[in-house]
């Protein structure tokens, strides 16, 4: 079982939809970042948090550091959200654990 | 502006040649990091650098080493290329995540795409 998860591994969503992904841990955490791998490779961080909830347009972040889960929202979608979405630990003992990734799709 | 450049952004190269990837980052950062990403497109970090000083180092290879000539900088060499090393490298900086007790936003370089044939 890897120690950071993400669901669903893949999404397909229509244009103006509010997308959700998750992202759960078994580890003990210092932070957790959420970046966006563009389809040509290109990799963005988005947030990074250590409790609560951060918004950038229309992003929203949130941590239940007791539950060990993160959900990235994205409302209003669009297409050029298309990209893999990941979730990053920062654990305790300074180590980085990343998640599997979130392919979305966003169809207009 | 670019944040963090790599260079070069494609490597093409024979197993058992020695390379080199460039990083550089005009962000100040204390912080340098060098990530792997596989072909099934899995990150994971190999190096980093506050300060000089190696602070993680992932069960890597040690033909994979890490060299920063100054702050701004952390280049990634790598010694008798094998076939398992053909993915691309990421490098990131942040400023220093255990200065302050906060932990910070870590920026990315575009990477580069290493294939050895």
């Amino acid at each position: 079982k890897n120690e950071v998860e993400q669901s669903p591994q893949n999404l397909t969503a229509q244009e103006g939809e509010f997308i959700t992904i998750n992202c759960s841990y078994s580890v003990g955490i210092s932070a957790l970042h959420w970046l966006q791998q563009h389809p040509g490779g290109g990799i963005v961080s988005l947030f990074m948090l250590s409790s609560g909830k951060k918004k950038h347009g229309r992003l929203i972040a949130t941590i239940n550091i007791q539950e060990k889960h993160s959900s990235l929202h994205i409302t209003a979608s669009h297409p050029r959200d298309s990209a893999v979405y990941i979730c990053a630990v920062e654990t305790s003992y300074d180590k980085v654990i990343f998640g599997p990734g979130t392919s979305l799709s966003v169809i207009p | 502006d670019t944040a963090v450049s790599q260079t070069p952004k494609y490597l093409v190269t024979q197993m058992g040649n020695d390379k080199s990837i460039k990083c550089e980052q005009n962000l100040g950062h204390d912080t340098m990091y060098w990530y792997k990403q596989d072909s099934k497109k899995f990150l994971k970090i190999m190096f980093s650098y506050n300060n000089k000083e190696l602070i993680i180092n992932e069960t890597v290879p040690n033909r994979f080493s890490p060299k920063s000539p100054d702050k701004a900088h952390l280049n990634l060499h790598i010694n008798s290329l094998e076939l398992g090393d053909s993915a691309v490298y990421f490098c990131a900086s942040s400023q220093d995540p255990t200065a302050s007790g906060t932990y910070n936003e870590q920026f990315f370089g575009p990477g580069t795409r290493l294939t050895v044939l």
